[in-house]
C-alpha cells in the first residue's frame, strides 16, 4: 500500500526559514516530488529527488533519505506569496510509456505572516 | 516548464447531464495523461491513467462507464462525467507527462464542477 504523511498546517514569519517534513511508505519508489498549490489552482512543480541528499534550487531546497522514507522541503527567506499548500508526492507504479503514477500526501498548508 | 491547458475552469450543471473536460499539452507531446479528483482539504486522488491510443486504466473504485476518458492524440485528453450527480461535485485536475526520463507531471489549471 501507499502511505504518505505530512503536517496539516504550519505558520511561519516573513523572512524566516521553514521546513516541511514528509514521511512515506510505498510499495514502489521512483522518486519524490514536491509541488506547490495555491487555493483553487493546480499544483506547480517545485522539486524532484531520486537519490539521497539535498537538492537546492534558489530559495527552495529538498532533501531525501530513502532508507528512512523521509523527505523535507526547506523554504528560505519566506515571502507572503509562499502562502500555499505544499504537496509531497511519491512516484511509484509504472503507468506505461515511460511514466509513473504519483501518490500524493494531503498537503501542508503554509501560512506566512508579516 | 511545460504548459498544460485545461478547460473549462468552472462548470455548473444540472443533475443528470454530462460534462466534458478537455486537457491539452500545448508545447510537448503527452504520451501519458492522468486525471485526478480533489475534494476540499483532501489530497489529489488519481482517477485514471491514459496512454495515447490505448484504453484508460482506472483506479479501484472509479467507475469507467461514468468517467469516460479519451486520449486520441498526443496533445489532447478528455474526461466526460456522464449523468453527473451532486456527489460528483469536485475539483478535477489533469496532468501530462511527455518527457522521457524526467517523470515530471505538469498539471492543468483544474476544473471546478458543481452539480446542482
Amino acid at each position: 500500500g501507499q502511505n504518505i504523511d505530512q503536517p496539516t498546517e504550519m505558520t511561519a514569519t516573513e523572512g524566516a526559514i521553514v521546513q516541511i517534513n514528509c514521511t512515506y511508505q510505498t510499495s514502489g519508489f521512483n522518486g519524490l516530488f514536491w509541488y506547490q498549490q495555491h487555493a483553487g489552482e493546480a499544483p506547480t512543480f517545485l522539486s524532484y529527488n531520486v537519490l539521497d541528499g539535498l537538492e537546492e534550487k534558489g530559495r527552495f531546497s529538498s532533501f531525501l533519505s530513502r532508507s528512512k522514507g523521509y523527505s523535507y522541503l526547506l523554504l528560505k527567506e519566506l515571502q507572503m506569496k509562499d502562502s500555499a499548500s505544499y504537496l509531497c508526492a511519491v512516484s511509484g507504479a509504472y503507468s506505461g510509456a515511460g511514466s509513473y503514477q504519483l501518490t500524493f500526501g494531503k498537503g501542508t498548508k503554509l501560512s506566512v505572516i508579516p | 516548464g511545460a504548459v498544460v491547458s485545461q478547460h473549462p475552469s468552472w462548470v455548473i450543471c444540472k443533475s443528470g447531464t454530462s460534462v466534458k473536460i478537455e486537457c491539452r499539452s500545448l508545447d510537448f507531446q503527452a504520451t501519458t495523461m492522468f486525471w485526478y479528483r480533489q475534494f476540499p482539504k483532501q489530497s489529489l486522488m488519481l482517477m485514471a491513467t491514459s496512454n495515447e491510443g490505448s484504453k484508460a486504466t482506472y483506479e479501484q473504485g472509479v467507475e469507467k462507464d461514468k468517467f469516460l476518458i479519451n486520449h486520441a492524440s498526443l496533445t489532447l485528453s478528455t474526461l466526460t462525467v456522464t449523468s453527473a450527480h451532486p456527489e460528483d461535485s469536485s475539483f478535477y485536475i489533469c496532468s501530462a507527462h511527455g518527457h522521457r526520463g524526467l517523470y515530471i507531471q505538469y498539471f492543468g489549471a483544474g476544473t471546478r464542477l458543481s452539480v446542482l
